[in-house]
C-alpha cells in the first residue's frame, strides 16, 4: 500500500511565525502536491514537483513556497504565516502520467493565531 | 480550463437507501475523471476513475459512476448505504494533455447516512 506521511496532524503557530510542513512518500513516485482544503471550496493546488528541485505554482501560491530536496520529501513552507493561512493542507503523490491517481496523506489542520 | 461544480454541498440519507451524487465538468476537452472519499480525520482516497471507454464505471466499496459526454457529467451511486459510508466526497477532473497533472476538484458533497 502507498503511505503518504505528514509529519504532524495538528499545529499551532502564531502570525509571523515560518512553518514547515513535511511531507514523505515511500512509493517512489515523481510527482508530489500540495493542496489546501477549506469548507465549501474543495481541494485548492497550492504548488506541485515533478521532480527533485523541481517545483511549479498551483492556482494559489502567494504566501508558500515549497523544497524537495529528495524525491520522497516534499516541504511546504508558510513564509510569514497569516490567519488567513488557518487551514486543513494535504500533500499528495503521484506516479507520472495523467491516468495515475494521487494518494494523499491524512492531513496537517493548521491553525495560525 | 476545466471546471467541477457537484450539484449538493449535503445528501443525508437512511441506511439501506441508495444515493446519487451529482457531478458536472466543464471543458472544451476530454477529460479524466475521478471520484474521491474522505472518511472523518482521514485524507482522501480514489473510489474510482474514468478514463475511456465503458462510460459505467466501478469502484470500491460497491460505488459505481456513469459518465455522460453529451451531459458533461459523471454522477456517483450506491444502491444501499451503509453507516460507515458517511464522508466527504469530491468529484476531480484532468485535461489529459496537459503537462502538470493538475486535477480540479469540485467543492465537495457531505453524505450523512443515518439508521
Amino acid at each position: 500500500d502507498v503511505k503518504v506521511t505528514q509529519s504532524s496532524r495538528y499545529l499551532v503557530k502564531r502570525t509571523g511565525e515560518k512553518v514547515f510542513l513535511e511531507c514523505v512518500q515511500d512509493m517512489d513516485h515523481e510527482n508530489m502536491f500540495w493542496y489546501r482544503q477549506d469548507p465549501g471550496l474543495g481541494l485548492r493546488l497550492i504548488y506541485f514537483s515533478y521532480d527533485v528541485k523541481m517545483k511549479e505554482k498551483g492556482d494559489i501560491p502567494e504566501g508558500y513556497s515549497v523544497s524537495r530536496e529528495k524525491k520522497e520529501r516534499f516541504s511546504l513552507i508558510l513564509e510569514s504565516a497569516s490567519t488567513n493561512q488557518t487551514s486543513m493542507y494535504l500533500c499528495a503523490s503521484s506516479f507520472w502520467g495523467a491516468a495515475q491517481p494521487q494518494h494523499f496523506g491524512d492531513g496537517t489542520r493548521l491553525s495560525i493565531l | 480550463a476545466q471546471s467541477v461544480t457537484q450539484l449538493d454541498s449535503q445528501v443525508p440519507v437512511f441506511e439501506e437507501a441508495p444515493v446519487e451524487l451529482r457531478c458536472n465538468y466543464s471543458s472544451s476537452v476530454s477529460v479524466y475523471l475521478f471520484w474521491y472519499v474522505q472518511y472523518p480525520n482521514q485524507g482522501l482516497q480514489l473510489l474510482l476513475k474514468y478514463l475511456s471507454g465503458s462510460t459505467l464505471v466501478k469502484g470500491i466499496n460497491g460505488f459505481e459512476a456513469e459518465f455522460n459526454k453529451s451531459q458533461t457529467s459523471f454522477h456517483l451511486r450506491k444502491p444501499s448505504v451503509h453507516i460507515s459510508d458517511t464522508a466527504e466526497y469530491f468529484c476531480a477532473v484532468r485535461d489529459p494533455r496537459s503537462n502538470d497533472y493538475k486535477l480540479s476538484f469540485g467543492a465537495g458533497t457531505t453524505v450523512t447516512v443515518r439508521a
